[in-house]
């Protein structure tokens, strides 16, 4: 699976739209992008995914640039509580139950007031 | 929605003894969950892949006869760490896939995580 690059930490102002970056240039045309996040001692929670068009639901909406090598998660009002390790992960999708997320450094999101 | 829960959540434990941490699939079927650990401050580290009525694959690294792990029914992954030692201290976390609910793939489910501390 494709290798991401993502900006150590951000900081986001409650209230604004936070936009978290992902480079993944090495991405192949079967593989998809997801998002997860992990709040400070918990299990990562799924946000979103997408192949190549612009995603959105009740969470986040995802933005893959026309030629796959990049994304970017858009959290439209932060929130104290979207305070959280944000995980980009390219994975082939359709390739069952029994395939592995492998997850990369992450970018920490810090909301503040 | 589907869940994943774990058991413990946190764990204390004498050096060189064993602790077993419990996950399950509440309410879908698992043939396949997977075990990663987490120590401060960074990324979740896949450990092994654990399969159900056979034996668990382990990553590169992991002691297999230090991480026992059994998936003896469709619901629920154990992994015992055997006599442990402070290095042993982490953030465990276990996953299942559960196929079917999103396009483009299946939807990985996490637990809450089990802090094991080894004093």
């Amino acid at each position: 699976d494709a290798k991401t690059t993502q900006p150590p930490s951000m900081d986001c102002a409650e209230g604004r739209a936070a936009n978290l970056p992902c480079n993944h240039s090495t991405i192949s045309g079967n593989e998809y992008v997801y998002w997860y996040r992990q709040i400070h001692s918990q299990g990562p929670q799924y946000i979103i995914h997408g192949l190549k068009n612009n995603e959105t639901n009740e969470m986040a909406s995802l933005i893959i640039t026309e030629d796959r090598k990049s994304s970017t998660l858009i959290l439209p009002h932060a929130t104290l509580r979207d305070t959280a390790v944000y995980y980009c992960i390219v994975f082939r999708g359709n390739t069952g139950t029994a395939s592995k997320l492998t997850f990369g450094t992450g970018t920490r999101l810090q909301v503040t007031l | 929605g589907a869940v994943v829960s774990q058991h413990p959540s946190w764990v204390i434990c004498k050096s060189g003894t064993s602790v077993k941490i419990e996950c399950r699939s509440l309410d879908f079927q698992a043939t396949t969950m997977f075990w990663y650990r987490q120590f401060p401050k960074q990324s979740l580290m896949l450990m092994a892949t654990s399969n159900e009525g056979s034996k668990a694959t382990y990553e590169q690294g992991v002691e297999k006869d230090k991480f026992l792990i059994n998936h003896a029914s469709l619901t629920l992954s154990t992994l015992t760490v055997t006599s442990a030692h402070p290095e042993d201290s982490s953030f465990y976390i276990c996953s299942a896939r559960r196929p079917g609910l999103v396009v483009g793939g299946t939807e990985a489910f996490f637990g809450q995580g089990t802090r094991l501390t080894v004093v």
